[in-house]
């Protein structure tokens, strides 16, 4: 199984501030990983998909870089809507792996 | 509407099983696999399994094989995850996903829609 290492697990910021989240993999996936944002209470939203491409109507301040085993989430001109969590995610194959999340207070 | 809506809240005692429905609209229900995750309280997301509501066929991580069930009515585009042996810690929220750039053959995609979650709570 795939196993994800995601870093930092908490991070505090200021709005405007552009902050990194890097995920690390067991082994090489190429490019088959998402990245998703979580707000309390509410279900996981997709964000980033094959590593770096936007899902629609995400705002472009949201980028994705990395492949083989190394990801990084970027978010530049933070908002106070930004705090959530922020999980990466293996998807190419059984078991389908999540990061431990990561926990982004504005 | 593309959406996918679960069934509500549910308390289980220790030992039973629980089954969460999950209903699609304004897509084909046959057209894209239905993915289960488990989050408990205050935790990461755990994928627990797959269904294609096309040919029935479903996939579950080791942890959950024996103990989950996935099935599906095409008639009411609705699927359903039942839980079998629940224990303290089947506590948590669940959720359906699907993956709508997905297709009906290839189960591998990011989950691009989900259902808004069913807290299943175990308690005696």
């Amino acid at each position: 199984d795939i196993q994800m290492t995601q870093l930092p697990s908490t991070l505090s910021a200021s709005v405007g501030d552009r902050v990194t989240i890097t995920c690390r993999t067991s082994q090489s996936i190429s490019t088959s990983l998402a990245w998703y944002r979580q707000r309390p209470g509410k279900a996981p939203k997709l964000l980033i998909y094959e590593a770096s491409t936007l899902e629609t109507g995400v705002p472009s301040r949201f980028s994705g870089t990395g492949s083989g085993r190394e990801f990084t989430l970027t978010i530049s001109g933070l908002q106070p809507d930004d705090s959530a969590i922020y999980y990466c995610q293996y998807y190419d194959r059984s078991p389908y792996t999540f990061g431990q999340g990561t926990k982004l207070e504005i | 509407q593309v959406q996918l809506v679960q069934s509500g809240a549910e308390v289980k005692k220790p030992g039973a099983s629980v089954k969460v429905s999950c209903k699609a609209s304004g897509y084909t229900f046959t057209d894209y696999y239905i993915y289960w995750l488990r989050q408990a309280p205050g935790q990461g997301l755990e994928w627990m399994g797959w269904i294609n509501p096309k040919s029935r066929g479903t996939h579950s991580p080791l942890k959950f094989q024996g103990r989950v069930t996935m099935t599906r009515d095409t008639s009411i585009d609705t699927a359903y995850m039942e839980l079998s042996r629940l224990t303290s810690d089947d506590t948590g929220i669940y959720f359906c996903a699907t993956v709508l750039r997905g297709d009906n053959w290839n189960p591998a995609g990011a989950f691009d829609l989900w259902g808004q979650g069913t807290v299943v709570t175990v308690s005696s």
